[in-house]
């Protein structure tokens, strides 16, 4: 069964330092990834999703992340931290076939000056 | 624009009465889901609908109910057989076929007294 674990439900970085939050899942199928983000009291926005083209994806907001079958990941980076990308951020996994995502915990990020 | 939309934002209610959440997409999506949000806990289906007049469980249907009786609109009624109903609410639509790639509503803030 497909499942996702995202690693830390807290990141504190400074503006402008580098992010980095973890994703690892784990899928009988190849998988469909996802990094949604999420403001406080709205609902989720997609960032950026990987579909087996290229491992590494490009998002909005300047945010990528890179698929790694053998390390089973993927992580969400961003060279450079803003204020505003304080939020919530979620990874996610095509359930495979069952047309369901299956949804890690979450991973709160604060940025400070 | 086409979007999902939820209503209302924030909804009070007091403990042992059902009330209705609302949505509404004008995507043109086949899928439509309900998730519950508390905090920590990241998202957990309640249940999902494919196509008209069809819906399944998800990982928490009890002390829920849907409809879906026309392919823009999945009310989801909380019942008061649940028992901590306090919590967001949001809800989603997908092309089942497009890599289950999942649109978010803004959600509804739901406060049993």
């Amino acid at each position: 069964a497909q499942s996702v674990t995202q690693l830390g439900s807290h990141v504190s970085v400074s503006e402008g330092a580098l992010v980095l939050l973890r994703c690892n899942y784990s899928s009988s199928v190849p998988p469909y990834l996802f990094w949604y983000v999420q403001y406080p009291n709205q609902g989720l926005q997609l960032l950026l999703k990987y579909t087996s083209a290229a491992t590494l994806v490009k998002g909005i907001n300047g945010f990528e992340a890179e698929f790694k079958k053998s390390e089973t990941s993927f992580h969400l980076t961003k060279p450079s931290a803003h204020m505003s990308d304080a939020a919530e951020y979620f990874c996610a996994v095509d359930s495979g076939g069952y047309n369901k995502l299956i949804f890690g915990a979450g991973t709160r990020l604060a940025v400070h000056p | 624009d086409g979007g999902i939309t939820q209503s209302p934002k924030y909804l009070f209610r007091k403990e042992g009465q059902n009330v209705t959440l609302s949505c509404e997409q004008n995507l043109n999506h086949d899928a439509m889901y309900w998730y519950r949000q508390d905090p920590g806990q990241g998202l957990r289906l309640i249940y999902y609908s494919q196509i008209v007049n069809d819906f399944q469980k998800g990982d928490i249907a009890e002390g829920y109910s849907v409809s879906r009786e026309k392919k823009e609109s999945f009310p989801l009624t909380v019942t008061s057989a649940q028992k901590n109903p306090t919590a967001f609410y949001l809800c989603a639509s997908s092309i089942p076929d497009d890599y289950n790639e999942q649109f978010f509503g803004p959600g509804t803030r739901l406060t049993v007294l």
